[in-house]
């Protein structure tokens, strides 16, 4: 079976340039997370699908952050305009369902740097 | 705020030996804990979960405890092995999954 799939795996813009990441969960896993991890801190919530709908996104800077998963399946995470400050790991994670007992997969991340 | 710590960001252990990371929590109301190894370039891979009705659980070479009065779990390699060397993460979920930083964990022939 195949896991959670990211693309791309590594992407260099210029700052205030657009930039997206695109996410492929787990079939049939119901929930979908993005996240954020800097160099030597651990992951950090930016957004949470439950199906179609976000949940949670209080973490997302919606000035410059936004997110979709139209068909509850696929998910895009943009960010517009970039800032040097974005560099970082954007993480996919995907699960059956948000609630306590299920395990989360994660995808291999896109490595993001801005300059 | 909810958080999930680590308490040391570093281990270094002798191939062969057994490995111990600890983790705090803050949230007395979460029930449920992940464990995760991240290696350099790649994201977080599941290892073992517990439930809060449970005070321990044992994996392939892994052991997960729980202590609730202190809100503190722990994750227990036996047998150490270079392949193990990675950053450790503990992370709760709820409807969020909320990690610590994460422990280092470095693996000397």
């Amino acid at each position: 079976e195949a896991g959670v799939v990211q693309s791309p795996r590594y992407k260099i813009i210029e700052k205030k340039q657009p930039v997206a990441f695109w996410c492929n969960p787990i079939s049939g896993h119901n929930t979908l997370y993005w996240y954020l991890q800097n160099l030597g801190q651990g992951p950090e919530l930016l957004i949470r699908y439950e199906n179609e709908e976000a949940v949670d996104d209080s973490q997302l800077p919606k000035d410059r952050f936004s997110a979709e998963r139209l068909k509850g399946v696929d998910s895009t995470l943009k960010i517009q305009p970039a800032e040097l400050g974005d560099s970082a790991v954007y993480l996919c994670a995907s699960s059956q369902r948000g609630d306590r007992n299920t395990e989360a997969f994660f995808g291999q991340g896109t490595r993001l740097t801005v300059v | 705020g909810e958080s999930v710590g680590l308490h040391l960001p570093t281990l270094s252990v002798q191939e062969g030996d057994n490995s111990i990371i600890n983790c705090a929590y803050s949230n007395s109301a979460s029930d449920y804990f992940i464990w995760y190894k991240q290696e350099s370039g790649k994201g977080p891979q599941f290892i073992i979960d517990i439930r809060s009705n449970m005070d321990k659980r044992q994996g392939q070479r892994v052991t997960v405890l729980l202590n609730k009065t202190v809100k503190h779990l722990s994750l227990q390699i036996a047998a150490t092995q270079p392949g193990d060397s990675a950053v450790y993460f503990c992370a709760e979920k709820g409807g969020k999954l909320i990690f610590g930083q994460g422990t280092e964990l470095s693996v000397k022939p």
